[in-house]
């Protein structure tokens, strides 16, 4: 099992490009999620998608979009980037039965520079 | 208006000897707590983790304290080894409402000395 991937590992991008990260995941995860750590930050929810076919507004969703593209894939979207939206963004998942909280597994990151 | 705080960015202990990680939380509905190790360049890998029913939680090393009336919990390693040296995230969790994912601390850079 590969766990959770990310799609690139660093991409450098000019303010208003666009571009769509990628993540998968093959542990069977019903849940997925977007993150973003800044420089002495904790990491801040971005979206999520608690099951295929939905998706919600994290903590800091303004300036992305998300699509949750089956099971295993959720991708995330800059349209036009800004270099405040420099940072590393992490991908992961979880299976979540019912109510109850389960671990999240993390991919390796992408780390993007906006110029 | 942070949730789940670390406030010593970094420590530093010696080899062998127990390291211990604080994180206080503000919001009473946390009912799951985290916590995380990330080394450079690398996502962060899971460690450790205890439901709000329970005040302890042990894994090897590795011990998790929850004082649930103090808002605050701790993570110990005993003993401490070069391999522990890494950023260490406490992360929390509410299953009843607001958004799904983890709400993490800004994190605590260990430094295990030899």
């Amino acid at each position: 099992n590969a766990g959770v991937t990310q799609t690139p590992k660093f991409q450098v991008l000019k303010t208003g490009q666009s571009m769509t990260l990628q993540c998968a995941q093959d542990m069977n995860h019903n849940s997925m999620y977007w993150y973003r750590q800044d420089p002495g930050m904790g990491l801040r929810l971005i979206y999520y998608s608690a099951s295929e076919g939905t998706t919600d507004k994290g903590e800091v969703p303004n300036g992305y979009n998300v699509s949750r593209l089956n099971k295993r894939e959720f991708s995330l979207r800059l349209e036009s980037a800004a270099p405040s939206q420099t940072s590393v963004y992490f991908c992961a998942s979880r299976f979540r039965r019912g109510g109850r909280t389960d671990t999240q597994y993390f991919g390796p990151g992408t780390r993007l520079t906006v110029l | 208006d942070q949730q789940v705080k670390q406030n010593s960015p970094s420590l530093s202990v010696q080899e062998g000897r127990i390291s211990i990680l604080n994180c206080d939380y503000t919001n009473s509905m946390f009912d799951y707590f985290l916590w995380y190790k990330k080394y450079p360049a690398e996502g962060p890998t899971f460690l450790i983790s205890i439901s709000s029913i329970k005040d302890k939680n042990e894994d090897g090393r590795f011990t998790v304290f929850l004082n649930k009336s103090a808002k605050h919990l701790s993570l110990h390693i005993v003993p401490s080894q070069p391999g522990d040296s890494a950023v260490y995230f406490c992360a929390a969790s509410e299953t009843g409402g607001g958004a799904d994912g983890l709400t993490f601390g800004k994190g605590t850079h260990l430094i295990i000395q030899p």
